[in-house]
C-alpha cells in the first residue's frame, strides 16, 4: 500500500494569514497530485491539481510540487473563516488508477 | 452540468441486514469509483469501473460487498450481510478517462450499522 502522509492538525491560523498544508508520498513514480477540501458532513471537493514540479496558482490557492523530495503543499493566502475544513491530499500513480488519499489536515481559521 | 448523484443520503440498518447504494456519474464520464470513508480517515477505494468493466477491486471485501455497472452508466454497491465496522460514508466519484483523471465526488451515503 502506497502511503500519503499528512499532519492531522488541527492547524489554526488567524484570518488574513497564510495557511500552509503539507503532504508527503512514498511512491516515487506518482504522476498526479490533488488537493480536496472537505467540510464537516460533506463530500470532498476538488480545489487544486498539479502535475509538474513547481508552483501552480489559482486565486488564493497555490499548490507546490517537488517530486525529488516527494512533497506537495497547498498555500492558502488571505485565509478566511470559510476556509475552515479538512484538506485531503491525494496522489495517483497514473491516470488509470484511483486516488490514494492521506488522512487529511484539519484547518481552523479564527476571526 | 449536473454532478454525481447518489442515493440514499442516509441509511440505518442492523448488523447482518443487507443494503444497496446507487450512483449516477457525471454525463460522459467513463470511469466510476466507489470509496469508503471512515470517520477521521481519507477515502479508501473499494472498486473502480471503466465503462462496465472492473479495473480494480483489490480492496473490496468480496465476501460481503458487491458492485455492478451493467450499462456503463449507473452503478450499485451492495453489502450483505452488514457488519458494525461497515459504518462509514460511501462515496461515488467519476472522471473522464484522460491523462489528468480529475475525480468528482457525489454527496455520499452515510451508513450506520447498529
Amino acid at each position: 500500500q502506497k502511503e500519503v502522509e499528512q499532519n492531522s492538525g488541527p492547524l489554526s491560523v488567524p484570518e488574513g494569514a497564510i495557511a500552509s498544508l503539507n503532504c508527503t508520498y512514498s511512491d516515487r513514480v506518482s504522476q498526479s497530485f490533488f488537493w480536496y477540501r472537505q467540510y464537516s458532513g460533506k463530500s470532498p471537493e476538488l480545489i487544486m491539481s498539479i502535475y509538474s514540479n513547481g508552483d501552480k496558482e489559482d486565486g488564493r490557492f497555490t499548490a507546490q510540487l517537488n517530486k525529488a523530495s516527494q512533497y506537495v503543499s497547498l498555500l492558502i493566502r488571505d485565509s478566511q473563516p470559510s476556509d475552515s475544513a479538512t484538506y485531503l491530499c491525494a496522489v495517483i500513480l497514473s491516470f488509470r488508477y484511483a486516488l490514494n488519499f492521506g488522512k487529511g489536515t484539519s484547518l481552523l481559521v479564527t476571526p | 452540468e449536473a454532478g454525481v448523484a447518489q442515493s440514499p443520503r442516509y441509511k440505518i440498518i442492523e448488523k447482518r441486514q443487507s443494503v444497496a447504494f446507487w450512483c449516477n456519474p457525471i454525463s460522459g464520464h467513463a470511469t466510476l469509483y466507489w470509496y469508503q470513508q471512515i470517520l477521521g480517515q481519507g477515502p479508501k477505494l473499494l472498486i473502480q469501473f471503466q465503462n462496465n468493466g472492473v479495473v480494480d477491486d483489490s480492496q473490496l471485501p468480496k465476501d460481503r460487498f458487491s458492485a455492478e455497472r451493467l450499462k456503463g452508466v449507473d452503478s450499485t454497491l451492495k453489502i450483505q450481510p452488514a457488519k458494525l465496522e461497515d459504518s462509514a460514508v460511501y462515496l461515488c466519484a467519476s472522471s473522464l478517462l484522460t491523462g489528468r483523471n480529475e475525480q468528482y465526488f457525489g454527496p455520499g451515503t452515510r451508513l450506520t450499522v447498529t
